[in-house]
């Protein structure tokens, strides 16, 4: 079975600075999916980042990317620039290809605060 | 409507008390998730649906649990003889395509159970 394992349960960061969460998981598989979500306050859960195992290349979403290494299954998510609105829990997940329906595997959250 | 809706927000039961959670997905999303967030925690896949079908019910926690579709769109997840280790939050989350793996799935904003 899959796990992913968020070693930060807190991360602070200073309002403009760069933040680095990180995530590493566990798995026999070769493909699949891995993702960033955010949780603010309100509860809704909102996509940040995707990434494709068969893809070298990091994805990058504005001030978002991730440092995508396969081989030591880590996936950390990098913010620039931070703003007081990425204040929020951040969870990595992952999503087998070869799972019926696709369901998300979660880690347990890294609570980031930002300081103005 | 514009996204995945979820009733009622907030739930507070006695022990012993059977309670039905609603999820109203994105119009036209074959898929539909349900995952339980303990305080604290990552969500944690509990069933899924594609279409009416139930798929996958593998993390349903016990026979107290039971999740139903009957047409397709809005789901319900009922528990039964709630005990105080249900006390979460209940997410929903819906998918456009059970095949498109890179598929986004949206969250609603959750139900708090809270068992006393």
């Amino acid at each position: 079975a899959q796990t992913v394992t968020q070693s930060q349960p807190e991360m602070s960061v200073q309002e403009a600075e760069t933040v680095t969460l990180s995530c590493t998981y566990d798995t026999s598989e070769s493909d699949y999916y891995l993702f960033w979500y955010k949780q603010p306050p309100s509860r809704q859960m909102i996509l940040v980042i995707r990434q494709e195992a068969y893809k070298q290349q990091n994805a990058t979403e504005n001030r978002f990317s991730v440092n995508f290494q396969k081989a030591a299954k880590s996936f950390s998510l990098k913010i620039s620039d931070s703003q007081l609105g990425d204040a929020a829990m951040y969870f990595c997940a992952y999503r087998s290809v070869y799972n019926q329906g696709g369901k998300l595997i979660f880690g347990q959250g890294t609570e980031l605060s930002v300081k103005p | 409507g514009a996204g995945v809706s979820q009733s009622p927000r907030y739930k507070v039961a006695k022990r012993g008390q059977d309670v039905a959670l609603r999820c109203d997905p994105i119009s036209g999303h074959v898929s539909l998730f349900w995952y339980q967030q303990a305080l604290g925690q990552g969500p944690e896949f509990l069933t899924y649906f594609q279409n009416e079908a139930q798929l996958d019910k593998s993390g349903l926690p016990s026979d107290r649990f039971f999740a139903e579709r009957p047409e397709g769109s809005v789901s319900t997840l009922k528990i039964q003889r709630t005990q105080q280790e249900d006390s979460a939050v209940y997410l929903c989350a819906s998918t456009g395509s059970p095949t498109r793996i890179r598929e986004t799935q949206y969250f609603g904003p959750g139900t708090r159970l809270l068992v006393l």
